[in-house]
């Protein structure tokens, strides 16, 4: 069974940096075509999709968020990170990690979620 | 970049089909996608790769994908397919997400 959870602190301030940890289980991120992404979700808003990570420790962002945002994974730990610099009330979100398979292209299995807020 | 755009909503009595299209620029080879998302819930994939589906999802859910338009069918819609509804396309390695359709089964 594939399982997937965010974890990280609930409550930033403003031009803070974001951590967000995504622990999982049943798969592995060192299997040829599996990879982890995040996505994150506004309240009442649609999904948006933020940066992927592959197997073989290829990445890829958002464009409109390239800049703000890095994405690294621990193979040994089963987990990936998410770093978001400069932190803004508008990035106050639900926030998903996912497994993406490039066979399927689509992210399969998502977590629960986690939500962050953005204020002073 | 790359946008996919959705009507914001569909109406639907149950036992009813409903239709949700999403459009994007040659949207046919992109490997359109599909996800549920219900309150306060995780998105479930419903269709990938323009017409499968994943283990699990009831054949009443249908994809096609021809020129610019992805549509998803829900067939003899139920209650419990309302829900909000996005489609996905793989561009260049990446995900882009739709505006999302909500699905309101009347």
């Amino acid at each position: 069974q594939i399982t997937l959870k965010e974890s990280g602190p609930t409550l930033v301030k403003p031009t803070q940096t974001l951590t967000l940890t995504c622990t999982f289980s049943g798969f592995s991120l060192s299997t040829s075509g599996v990879g982890v992404g995040w996505i994150r979700q506004p309240p009442g808003k649609a999904l948006e999709w933020l940066a992927l990570i592959y197997w073989d420790d290829d990445k890829r962002y958002s464009p409109s968020l390239k800049s703000r945002l890095t994405i690294t994974k621990d193979t040994s730990k089963n987990q990936v990170v998410l770093i978001m610099t400069n932190m803004d009330p508008v990035d106050t979100a639900t926030y998903f990690c996912a497994q993406s398979l490039t066979t399927i292209k689509a992210l399969d299995v998502w977590g629960q979620g986690t939500t962050v807020t953005v204020s002073s | 970049s790359y946008e996919l755009t959705q009507p914001p909503s569909v109406s639907v009595s149950p036992g009813q089909t409903a239709s949700i299209t999403c459009s994007g620029d040659e949207l046919e080879y992109k490997y359109a996608s599909w996800y549920q998302q219900k309150p306060g819930q995780s998105p479930v994939l419903v269709i990938y790769q323009d017409t499968k589906r994943p283990s699990g999802i009831p054949e009443r859910f249908s994809g096609s994908n021809s020129g610019n338009t992805a549509t998803l069918t829900i067939s003899g819609t139920q209650a419990i397919d309302e829900a909000d509804y996005y489609c996905q396309a793989w561009d260049s390695s990446t995900y882009v997400f739709g505006s999302g359709t909500k699905v309101t089964v009347l």
